[in-house]
Order: structure tokens, then sequence, then C-alpha cells
């Protein structure tokens, strides 16, 4: 069974630049997510979907953060203008259904904001 | 929200000793807890879970306790190997809600 994917895979930035992260989940998994994790911490949600639905953006730092899930698939979230406190792994992961069951984490996209 | 506090951040054992990693949460309705082992440059991986209703799980080396009115939860690991060796994260959320992990543990096993 194929994995989540992710690209890029690496993106060194400048701040105030903007950068995209592109992700497809499982085959057939309903609900995806989008976690941040910093260096030395564990991952943070930023925002989660089911199908191409909202049902937890309270963490997305909305001024400069989006995310969307056009389709219910695949999922592009976007940093425009990044900081350097940005610089982390960001994490997409997908499970089958909502809520407790098994979520598979893709390898992340790793940013530096210099 | 969730609150989740893992303890020690770091861990160092010898091969063939245990290991043992704390959790505890802050909201009662919680009733999934997983681990995950991640590896250097790796994604997280699932190693096992427990729900509420449980109170104890074991799979070969690895092991999991809950205690619901302690609001706490362990990962066990008898026997380590160097290949244990890794950040491991607890988690916990309630039904239909994403996880919320705790701040990891390095674990490292020397031979």
């Amino acid at each position: 069974e194929a994995g989540v994917a992710q690209s890029p895979r690496y993106k060194i930035i400048e701040k105030r630049q903007s950068v995209a992260f592109w992700c497809n989940p499982i085959s057939g998994h309903a609900t995806l997510y989008w976690y941040q994790q910093i260096l030395g911490q564990g991952p943070k949600l930023l925002i989660q979907f089911q199908n191409n639905g909202v049902v937890d953006d309270s963490q997305l730092p909305k001024d400069r953060f989006s995310a969307e899930r056009l389709k219910g698939v695949d999922s592009t979230l976007k940093i425009q203008p990044a900081k350097l406190e940005d610089s982390a792994v960001y994490l997409c992961a997908s499970s089958l259904v909502l809520g407790g069951n098994t979520i598979y984490f893709g390898e992340g996209s790793w940013l530096t904001v210099v | 929200g969730e609150n989740v506090e893992q303890h020690p951040s770091t861990l160092s054992v010898q091969e063939g000793d245990s290991a043992v990693i704390k959790c505890t949460y802050s909201d009662s309705a919680s009733n999934y807890f997983p681990w995950y082992k991640q590896e250097l440059g790796k994604r997280p991986q699932l190693i096992i879970d427990i729900r509420s209703n449980v109170g104890e799980k074991k799979d070969q080396r690895i092991a999991v306790t809950l205690n619901k009115t302690a609001k706490h939860f362990s990962l066990h690991i008898t026997e380590t190997q160097p290949e244990d060796s890794a950040v491991y994260f607890c988690a916990a959320s309630i039904t239909g809600y994403a996880l919320n992990f705790g701040k990891g543990t390095s674990l490292l096993v020397t031979p």
C-alpha cells in the first residue's frame, strides 16, 4: 500500500518569501492532517480536513498560513510571508475515517527560513 | 484544549534493560492514546495504541498501560536493543479529533 506522499522534501527560502507544500494521502483516506514539527518538539496540529471540509483549524496562523483540499484528495499548505520561526518539518498525515483510527504520516517537508 | 506532558525528555539504558516513558493528559474526555516512534529524519510511526476501555496492551517487547483515574499512561519496552534508539512520542485524543502530542523522549540504547 502506498504511503502518504509529500513534496518538496526540502525547501530553503528567505523570510517574507512564500512556499507551498503538497500532500497526497493514502488512497481512500477521508481525513487529512497537517502538523508542524519544530526541532526537538512533538508535532502540533495546524489543520484537519474531513474530505474537503475543515474540521479544525484553530491553531493555524491564518494571517500567513492557508490550506486547501480541493476534491477531497490532495492538499496544499501555503505560507506567505514566511517568518524565521516557521522553520520546521511540515508533516502531512491521513486516516481512513474521522477519529480513532490509525494516523499515517508522510516523510515530511523540511522548511528552513533564512 | 488537551495538554500532554511527557517524561523524561531523554533516557539512556543499557542493551537488555527495560525503558519506561510516562505521559499525563489533562482532558478526561480523551479516549485514544497512541505511541509513535520517530527515527532521525524519518516519519513518526505508530508502535502501539490503547483505548480508554482497556487498562493494558502488549505487543511482544512493547506494552502500554493506562490509568484513567490518574490520567496517565506509560510505554514499557523490555529487553531493549540498539535499534530501539529513537524519539518516542505519546499522544492523546478524543474520538473525532486530531492527536495532541507530547514533546518526545529521546531514547538511547547503548550496547
